[in-house]
């Protein structure tokens, strides 16, 4: 299995601001990204996928990859209480995903 | 688009008896389909990948003979667990991969308890 990395947070910020998680994977040869969310005793939602260099946006969500630097961002905008979850991480190895430990965001009202 | 349902929602079972979990993409065909098992604040673990018409690849650990999967058709997988404990006592959810990029959609979950 193949190393994905993420600070565990909780990842506090004030509604309206701006959330910004982190991601690093171990392996070079990895094409496809992906940032779950996951609500508290549900399972994991997709909400963005990236396979090339740069950003991609979808809403108030911006995803970031940088291929030589073997990481991975997601941006959440104008932050909401209902982005209060867990962001998971995963990279694509060998058709299977591997997770990050997930990253908790609580957004304050 | 890309909905994956999963039944049961919620099941409690005796120790002992065999439980069926069903996964199904419903607008989609998945050429892959995946079941995780996730205990309360851990990551999602991944118990084993299955292949329409072919057998399970099993992670480590995980004993194909207690968790039997079965890939019947492009869409509709099962986890049967059996003889079930209360250590098997877990939330468990399958995916579903139409295999273009590796993206995975989630089914709700299962939600098993073994009294």
């Amino acid at each position: 299995q193949k190393e994905v990395e993420q600070n565990s947070g909780p990842l506090s910020v004030p509604e309206g601001a701006i959330a910004s998680l982190n991601c690093t994977y171990s392996d070079r040869g990895s094409q496809s990204f992906f940032w779950y969310r996951q609500y508290s005793g549900k399972s994991p939602e997709l909400i963005m996928f990236i396979y090339s260099n740069g950003d991609k946006e979808d809403g108030r969500f911006t995803a970031q990859l940088n291929k030589a630097s073997q990481y991975v961002s997601l941006l959440i905008r104008d932050s909401q209480p209902s982005d209060s979850a867990t962001y998971l991480c995963a990279v694509n190895y060998v058709d299977k995903l591997s997770f990050g430990a997930g990253t908790t965001v609580t957004v304050r009202a | 688009g890309a909905v994956v349902s999963q039944h049961p929602s919620r099941v409690i079972c005796k120790s002992g008896t065999s439980v069926k979990i069903e996964c199904r993409s419903l607008d989609f065909q998945a050429t892959t389909m995946f079941w995780y098992r996730q205990f309360p604040k851990q990551s999602l673990m991944l118990m084993a990948t299955s292949n329409e018409g072919s057998k399970a690849t099993y992670e480590q650990g995980v004993e194909k003979d207690k968790f039997l999967i079965n890939h019947a058709s492009l869409t509709l997988s099962t986890l049967t667990v059996t003889s079930a404990h209360p250590e098997d006592s877990s939330f468990y959810i399958c995916s579903a991969s139409p295999g273009q990029r590796g993206e995975q959609y989630f089914g709700p979950g299962t939600r098993l308890t073994v009294t």
